[in-house]
C-alpha cells in the first residue's frame, strides 16, 4: 500500500500567520491527492483535489500543489474557523491511503 | 441538498455481526462509486471498501476482505456495509462517501455512525 506521511503532526500558530502542511507519498501519484479538514466531532470535509483544485465553496486562501510524491497544503492567514486536523489523501490506486493528520490549532 | 446519512451503529458484543446503512438524497445515486470510510476514536482515517454505481467492481481494505460486504440498491438510494466477525479493533465511526469513480476522490461524507464492540 502507499503510505503517505505527514509533517508536522501538529502545529500551533497565530490568526494571520501563513501555514504549511506536507504530505509525502511512499510511491509516485502523480497528481492524485486530496486534502481533507476535520474539525472535532464532525466528519472530513473536501478542500483540495487533484492535489491544486480547490473544492467549490472553500476560501481562497486554502491552496495546494505538488505532484509525484511531494505536496503541499498551504493556509495563507489562518482564521480561527480553521482549527481542527488536516488529512491527505491519494487515490491513485487501492487501497485508499491517508497520512496519519496533522493537528492545527490556534494560538 | 446533497446528503449521505448513515445508520446502524451502536454496542456490538465481539465475534457478532452488524449492518450499516447509508441513505443518499439529493444527488443521482445510481450515478457515482460509494465508499465506506472508518476512524477509530481519537485516531486516523481509514479506508474500508469501494463499490461501483452498478456493483461490478467492489474492492477492501485488507483489514475487513472475508468478514466485510458492500453493497447497494440503486432503486432505493441506499448504501450497506454487512460486518461479521466484529473485533474490538473494529469500534470505529463509519462514514459513507461519494466519489465520481471507485478511484477518485471523496467530495461528499455523511454524518458517520458509531460501532462499538465490546463485550
Amino acid at each position: 500500500a502507499i503510505q503517505l506521511t505527514q509533517s508536522p503532526s501538529s502545529l500551533s500558530a497565530s490568526v494571520g500567520d501563513r501555514v504549511t502542511i506536507t504530505c509525502r507519498a511512499s510511491q509516485v501519484i502523480g497528481s492524485s491527492l486530496a486534502w481533507f479538514q476535520q474539525k472535532p466531532g464532525k466528519a472530513p470535509k473536501l478542500l483540495i483535489y487533484d492535489a491544486s483544485t480547490l473544492e467549490s465553496g472553500v476560501p481562497s486562501r486554502f491552496s495546494g500543489s505538488g505532484s509525484g510524491t511531494d505536496f503541499t497544503l498551504t493556509i495563507s492567514s489562518l482564521q480561527p474557523e480553521d482549527l481542527g486536523t488536516y488529512y491527505c489523501q491519494q487515490f491513485t490506486r487501492y487501497p485508499h491511503t491517508f497520512g496519519q493528520g496533522t493537528r492545527l490549532d490556534i494560538k | 441538498e446533497v446528503q449521505l446519512v448513515e445508520s446502524g451503529g451502536g454496542l456490538v458484543q465481539p465475534g457478532t455481526s452488524r449492518r450499516l446503512s447509508c441513505a443518499a438524497s439529493g444527488f443521482m445515486f445510481g450515478d457515482y462509486a460509494m465508499h465506506w470510510v472508518r476512524q477509530a476514536p481519537g485516531k486516523g482515517l481509514e479506508w474500508v471498501s469501494v463499490i461501483s454505481w452498478n456493483s461490478d467492481s467492489i474492492n477492501y481494505a485488507a483489514s475487513v476482505k472475508g468478514r466485510f460486504t458492500t453493497s447497494r440498491d440503486n432503486a432505493k438510494n441506499t448504501l450497506y456495509l454487512e460486518m461479521n466477525s466484529l473485533g474490538v479493533e473494529d469500534t470505529a465511526f463509519y462514514y459513507c462517501a461519494k466519489s465520481d469513480q471507485p478511484l477518485q476522490y471523496f467530495d461528499i461524507w455523511g454524518q458517520g455512525t458509531l460501532v462499538v464492540v465490546s463485550s
